[in-house]
């Protein structure tokens, strides 16, 4: 079975510090990853996405994210947090072939202060 | 913005009610999920649909029921609700793309509390 092992629960950054949120996934074969972000008392929105080539992946807002394969991460950056970065990430990932449901992390609160 | 809409938004009921929680889509997107979201634990999949009446289980389905009779629309019931089943509930959908693969568009949520 798939799982996601988020290792940070609570993340305090100051304004202009760099991110790393750490994401590994258990999965016996090949796989699509994600991160999604909660802003404060809205829904999920995608980042970014993972599928196949380039292990480097940029998304939305200057996140970034890469996939090593050998390490089963696929952990997030970002170089410099704003305040409007507070929310809460989500790592998930599903099997590549199908429609196969997600399987997400416990999620990484972020909060940015100035 | 994908066209998910959850109803309803919020919800207050008593222990040993029945509740149905609505999805509906305007993508026509085949595939639909439930979620639950609760701190600690991210989200975690109830049930599942990969067309019309086809459905299927999820981690945490215990309590919980769900029809799909036409594309658009996927409903959550839960049967007897239990305090335990307080919760924000997320609907996505999902189709499959060219080269196989997919990604999950969700809904706004409905935060359900059960008394």
């Amino acid at each position: 079975a798939q799982s996601v092992s988020q290792h940070n629960h609570h993340v305090i950054l100051s304004e202009a510090a760099s991110l790393e949120l750490g994401c590994n996934y258990s999965y016996g074969g090949t796989v699509n990853l994600f991160w999604y972000v909660q802003y404060p008392g809205q829904h999920l929105q995608l980042l970014l996405k993972y599928f196949s080539g380039d292990p480097l992946v940029k998304g939305i807002k200057g996140f970034e994210a890469e996939f090593i394969k050998s390490k089963f991460s696929f952990n997030l950056r970002k170089p410099s947090v704003q305040w409007s970065d507070t929310a809460e990430y989500f790592c998930a990932v599903n099997a590549s072939e199908g429609n196969t449901p997600l399987v997400f992390g416990k999620g990484t609160r972020l909060s940015v202060i100035a | 913005d994908a066209g998910i809409t959850q109803s309803p938004r919020h919800k207050v009921t008593e222990t040993g009610t029945p509740v149905t929680l609505r999805c509906h889509q305007t993508e026509n997107h085949r595939y639909m999920y439930w979620y639950r979201q609760d701190p600690g634990h991210g989200l975690r999949l109830i049930h599942y649909s990969y067309g019309v009446k086809d459905t299927d289980k999820g981690e945490v389905s215990d309590g919980y029921s769900v029809s799909r009779s036409k594309t658009e629309d996927f409903l959550l019931t839960l049967e007897s609700a239990t305090s335990s089943q307080t919760s924000v509930y997320f609907c996505a959908i999902s189709e499959t793309r060219r080269g196989g693969y997919n990604e999950q568009f969700f809904g706004p949520g409905t935060r359900l509390t059960v008394l």
